[in-house]
């Protein structure tokens, strides 16, 4: 079952800021997020582990809920280079079978 | 994407053809994936691998098959092609944190 993202799409001027959201029915040991640019394969951005910390690099941080099953992803004071589709992918705690379930995607489109 | 080699990049195929698509990865990691990628859909995992000779299905596994005789090489096959496999195939290994993906095979079949 895919996990379930929100927005669906957004639209922001270059300098301001974005949430984007990932849930989950089932329980995680990971979430992973990935940014895709058109007509390319998506990059991996960030990883958070069960227990572990918020992760982030630069202006993208994330923080996971493992009670809520849910991630969020942080873009502060977007550049025109963010423009991309954003995914989650989630991971059950089933060592041995790892596998990513992605969501959706959301369209982020940054405008001068 | 560097480590990560799809080809080919772009086919056409006719309804019943068959054609192999071929991950290579110039790495050692163990895990394997294909997935597709349609509009709206995101990306849907096909099959997997957990190690060489090892293969397993994952959500979309239906019209497809696969192979992992060496480690580096994860093979998806179509024996009888539809118009619905129709989408852009990626390959992916899994590193120590993340995936990563090879450039895509976009499959049109007609």
């Amino acid at each position: 079952q895919q996990p379930v993202q929100s927005p669906q799409a957004v639209i922001l001027r270059e300098g301001e800021d974005a949430v984007i959201n990932c849930s989950s029915s089932k329980a995680l040991y990971s979430v992973h997020w990935y940014r895709q640019k058109h007509g390319e394969a998506p990059v991996f951005l960030m990883i958070l582990l069960k227990g572990g910390e918020q992760k982030g690099h630069e202006k993208i941080s994330a923080s996971f809920n493992e009670k809520k099953q849910q991630s969020s992803l942080y873009l502060t004071a977007s550049q025109l280079s963010y423009s991309g589709t954003y995914f989650c992918g989630t991971e059950p705690p089933n060592f041995g079978n790892e596998k990513l379930t992605f969501g959706t995607g959301t369209r982020l489109t940054i405008i001068p | 994407n560097a480590g990560v080699t799809q080809t080919p990049k772009f086919r056409v195929l006719k309804t019943g053809q068959s054609m192999t698509l071929l991950c290579a990865q110039d790495m050692n990691h163990e895990y394997m994936y294909w997935y597709r990628q349609d509009p709206g859909m995101g990306l849907r995992l096909i099959h997997y691998s957990v190690g060489e000779g090892t293969t397993a299905k994952g959500e979309v596994p239906d019209g497809y098959n696969v192979s992992r005789l060496k480690k580096q090489n994860f093979l998806l096959g179509l024996e009888s092609a539809a118009p619905s496999q129709t989408s852009v195939y990626f390959c992916a290994v899994k590193r120590n944190y993340g995936y990563t993906f090879g450039s895509g095979t976009r499959l049109t079949v007609v």
